[in-house]
């Protein structure tokens, strides 16, 4: 089945500091998604991406639909405390198929 | 606007009794899906539905798992016998359509003792 690698798995940052996460795959995507998840809940869209080479921001996140289509990017500037959980990257590469989910990057602001 | 919803949050029970999960999509949402999560992974699909249609459920045990969606809206999945490896969190989500932007409940953990 498809494959997808996000990196890193875990990360420490100190408040305010700028925060990157990745997402690679095996294949071609058509749509990136980005979720956060917090303990006990389930995965909250943070951001869309539908076309090759789109930036789209929301807050303090901006993510990227690599222009390859196998790879995306997720930002978060000044990070502070309530950005910590649970990142995932998920991506469909056909309007028939399911979304195929990263394994997470669990972020740990520490103030 | 409400999210999914499901029910109930929590269930614990035996190995071998049947178990059962709710879910309503977000209302006017055509495409709904049922995802298994366990601890330090990613969601895994486990159905999708097209309306009433269940489009896609390679990856549902079918020997012990069952689920429907009769009137195309709200949603349930079964699990009998369940077994101790079904202990997880399980996710419903919904989508105007497939391919477009997929939105969960917040899931329903399951414990088998």
């Amino acid at each position: 089945g498809q494959q997808l690698n996000q990196s890193p798995q875990s990360m420490f940052i100190q408040e305010g500091e700028d925060v990157s996460m990745n997402c690679t795959s095996s294949s071609i995507f058509n749509t990136w998604l980005w979720y956060k998840q917090d303990p006990g809940e389930g995965p909250v869209l943070l951001i869309a991406l539908y076309k090759a080479g789109e930036l789209t921001s929301n807050g303090r996140l901006t993510a990227q639909f690599g222009i390859t289509r196998k790879d995306s990017f997720l930002n978060i500037s000044a990070s502070i405390p309530s950005d910590v959980g649970i990142y995932f990257c998920a991506g469909d590469y056909s309007g028939n198929t399911p979304l195929v989910f990263g394994k997470g990057t669990r972020l740990s602001v520490i103030a | 606007e409400a999210g999914v919803v499901q029910s109930p949050r929590y269930k614990i029970i035996e190995k071998k009794q049947p178990v059962a999960f709710w879910c309503n999509p977000i209302s006017g949402h055509n495409t709904l899906y049922w995802y298994l999560q366990n601890l330090g992974q990613g969601p895994e699909l486990l159905i999708r539905y097209e309306n009433e249609e269940a489009v896609d459920d390679s990856q549902l045990p079918k020997d012990r798992f069952s689920a429907e969606r009769l009137k195309g809206v709200d949603s349930t999945l079964k699990i009998q016998p369940a077994e101790l490896g079904d202990s997880a969190v399980y996710l419903c989500a919904s989508s105007l359509k497939s391919g477009g932007a997929v939105f969960f409940g917040p899931g329903t953990r399951l414990t088998v003792l």
